[in-house]
């Protein structure tokens, strides 16, 4: 079965920097566009960062552009995001999510996600 | 960016009554291939979310036929055709169209 499992969150001050990793199973990894969501304390579903599944596209949103970058290992079935200038408006949960369709063929849906790790930025 | 906003932020349902949630976007949906790229995600408490609905009215993989998606465009429904307790939780729309992807605000389905 599809799993994802999510690490490297944690607490770091302001201005620092932390690697999130995703590690996947249960299918064929390299054949899948990826991404990552975050979800403040008690907030809504904010989409990240999102990779092609050749990792040769990534999507950013505005407020992450330039201190974030996303980027997957396919020998090893991972997915990371490489944060850094972290600030305090970053503190969040971070799922990483799994495209329904197979090389990028048809929009950016999701059919799974992991348990999420949480990025707490605090002084 | 593409705007999704939904209504209603709060809906309280009694078991057995049906329920619906509205999603408007910004912008079309529809692509030149036919499909609205509208996906509709649920988060149960304490849980990650978890895909509904698909391309505007496909269930995903598992989900039970009491939820059903209509609309095309700009506006889009997400209906329960009878409510049960275990649907508790925060419902969202995705458009996934276009990255960046951008959700609604959320809509808290709870038991009355």
């Amino acid at each position: 079965q599809v799993q994802l499992v999510e690490s490297g969150g944690g607490v770091v001050q302001p201005g620092g920097s932390l690697r999130l990793s995703c590690a996947g199973s249960g299918f064929t990894f390299s054949n899948y566009g990826m991404y990552w969501v975050r979800q403040a304390p008690g907030k809504g579903l904010q989409w990240v960062a999102g990779i092609s599944y050749g990792g040769n596209n990534q999507y950013y949103i505005d407020s992450v552009k330039g201190r974030f970058t996303i980027s997957r290992d396919s020998s090893k079935d991972a997915l990371y995001l490489q944060m850094n200038s972290l600030r305090t408006e970053d503190t969040a949960m971070y799922y990483c999510a799994k495209l329904l369709f197979h090389y990028d063929s048809s929009g950016f849906s999701a059919d799974f996600w992991g348990q999420g790790t949480l990025v707490i930025v605090s002084s | 960016d593409i705007v999704m906003t939904q209504s209603p932020l709060s809906l309280p349902v009694t078991p057995g009554e049906p329920a619906s949630i509205s999603c408007r976007s910004s912008q079309s949906l529809l692509f030149s291939n036919g499909h609205d790229y509208l996906d509709w995600y649920v988060q149960k408490p304490g849980q990650s979310p978890q895909l509904l609905i698909y391309m505007a009215s496909n269930r995903a993989s598992g989900v039970p036929d009491r939820f059903s998606g209509s609309g095309s465009g700009t506006d889009f429904t997400l209906k329960i055709s009878r409510v049960e307790a275990e649907d508790v939780g925060v419902y969202y729309c995705m458009q996934a169209l276009q990255a960046p992807c951008t959700f609604g605000q959320g809509t808290k389905l709870e038991i009355k």
